[in-house]
């Protein structure tokens, strides 16, 4: 499969629960970025990872932990989470020093409850 | 920080109407900006960036510094074109996009 695969696409959990969302790139990009989209409000930059190493944390809650562990991987690790994060949260990639646009996944819709 | 603002959250046209999607960015540098679209049921797309200075599916927007505008223009609209639109700018740190909150254009028959 080609472009930018995020998994799952749904995903409905506690306020007490641990999971998380996966991200997978096959386009040999070097960053990678979490997005979250919420209703009516401008796509928030929550992440970014360049060649592995995060460069940007925008703020965010604890309770959101990414991970990366190689250049086509990411991972955005969710525990005791808030109403308030029931959002689309999008994956995209780029080639830093090369075409630089952001090519994006699907998404993920999370519901807290 | 940087900012983009998109001042209508949605624009209803006539199809073969010209249609002008608002973009003001907040940043003192030379910003790159992008327009990104998402059809109905697809995932968010690259429609054109300024430094191409290209038309992509009739459209085109030029970076305008005076007016830190960045106005996506499309002189006659079609059906197709009904989708949601984001600015986005980039400043000096290259990774990091910022995107405004989205302009629904509506294109009716």
């Amino acid at each position: 499969e080609t472009g930018v695969t995020q998994t799952p696409r749904h995903l409905v959990m506690g306020m007490t629960n641990k999971k998380s969302l996966k991200c997978e790139q096959h386009l040999g990009h070097n960053a990678m970025y979490w997005y979250k989209q919420s209703a009516k409000k401008p796509l928030e930059l929550m992440f970014v990872y360049s060649l592995e190493e995060r460069v940007e944390n925008n703020s965010v809650p604890s309770r959101f932990s990414p991970e990366c562990p190689n250049s086509s991987h990411l991972f955005l690790h969710l525990h005791t989470l808030q109403p308030e994060d029931s959002a689309l949260y999008l994956c995209a990639s780029s080639q830093t020093g090369g075409d630089e646009k952001l090519f994006f996944g699907s998404g993920t819709q999370l519901s807290v409850l | 920080a940087q900012r983009v603002t998109q001042p209508e959250k949605l624009l209803s046209v006539f199809k073969g109407a010209p249609v002008e999607l608002k973009c003001n960015y907040s940043y003192s540098g030379s910003p790159e900006l992008f327009w990104y679209v998402q059809y109905s049921r697809q995932r968010l797309q690259l429609l054109l960036r300024h430094i191409s200075r290209e038309s992509i599916k009739g459209f085109t927007a030029d970076l305008n510094k005076g007016e830190t505008s960045f106005h996506l223009k499309k002189p006659f609209a079609q059906e197709e074109d009904s989708a949601m639109y984001y600015c986005a700018s980039r400043g000096r740190n290259f990774n990091k996009f910022y995107f405004g909150s989205g302009t629904k254009l509506n294109v009716k028959p």
